[in-house]
């Protein structure tokens, strides 16, 4: 069985704040591929990013940087700098590559950000 | 661009009747999954398709079928529609793992309320 945690049910920070959103997920799978999403108030996902379970490169993209750690099973998502437009709910997402749970897709419970001016 | 259409974007219905939700990809992606979507619960899988006629049960498959005839589209079924059904309800499809394109692209949801 595949699990998602993330344990942060909201946060709420003030604009220019750094904040990290946790994920920590569970598989018996040795590939795997894991996302993060963003759901704005208009509701559609957006990807964010993907990340397979043979590449522990961290990421920076603009703002938005992630960390990969395979030793704590953990994913974290980190925005620098926060601005209003950051506000949505942020979900983690794990992918099987193999196994018996092979293409399933598990998210976590998401984790509401408010970022205020 | 990449598009997933769901037919409805609100729907109302009432206690016992039968409801179909369609969901449309032009990707020719072979997987397409349903989830449920509530409060405080993420995003929740019902039914996952490998491939047409192809089906694999999610996490909470209960009260629910479904049905992919053709490759591009995949229909959620509530047998007989309960208020504990009332959710938002979000299709997906994306390209099999493993690879690049595994990341699943979203339709706009739809929200379904059962009186």
């Amino acid at each position: 069985a595949q699990k998602v945690t993330q344990a942060q049910t909201e946060i709420s920070v003030v604009e220019k704040e750094d904040v990290t959103l946790d994920c920590v997920y569970e598989t018996r799978d040795t590939t795997y591929y894991l996302f993060w999403y963003k759901q704005p108030p208009s509701g559609e996902l957006v990807f964010l990013i993907r990340r397979n379970s043979f590449d522990e490169q961290n990421e920076i993209s603009g703002r938005y940087s992630w960390n990969f750690q395979k030793s704590t099973s953990s994913f974290n998502f980190t925005i620098t700098a926060s601005q209003v437009v950051d506000s949505a709910v942020y979900f983690c997402a794990l992918r099987s590559a193999g196994g018996t749970s092979y293409g399933k897709l598990t998210f976590g419970q998401g984790t509401i950000l408010t970022v205020h001016p | 661009d990449v598009k997933v259409t769901q037919s409805s974007r609100y729907l109302v219905k009432r206690t016992g009747e039968k409801v179909f939700l369609e969901c449309v990809q032009d990707m020719d992606h072979e997987n397409m999954f349903w989830y449920r979507q509530d409060p405080g619960l993420g995003l929740r899988l019902i039914y996952f398709s490998y491939d047409v006629k192809m089906k694999e049960k999610g996490d909470i498959p209960e009260g629910y079928s479904v049905s992919r005839e053709k490759k591009e589209r995949f229909s959620l079924i509530l047998e007989s529609a309960s208020t504990n059904q009332t959710s938002m309800y979000l299709c997906a499809s994306s390209l099999p793992p493993p690879g690049m394109g595994t990341e699943a692209f979203f339709g706009q949801g739809t929200r379904l309320t059962v009186v």
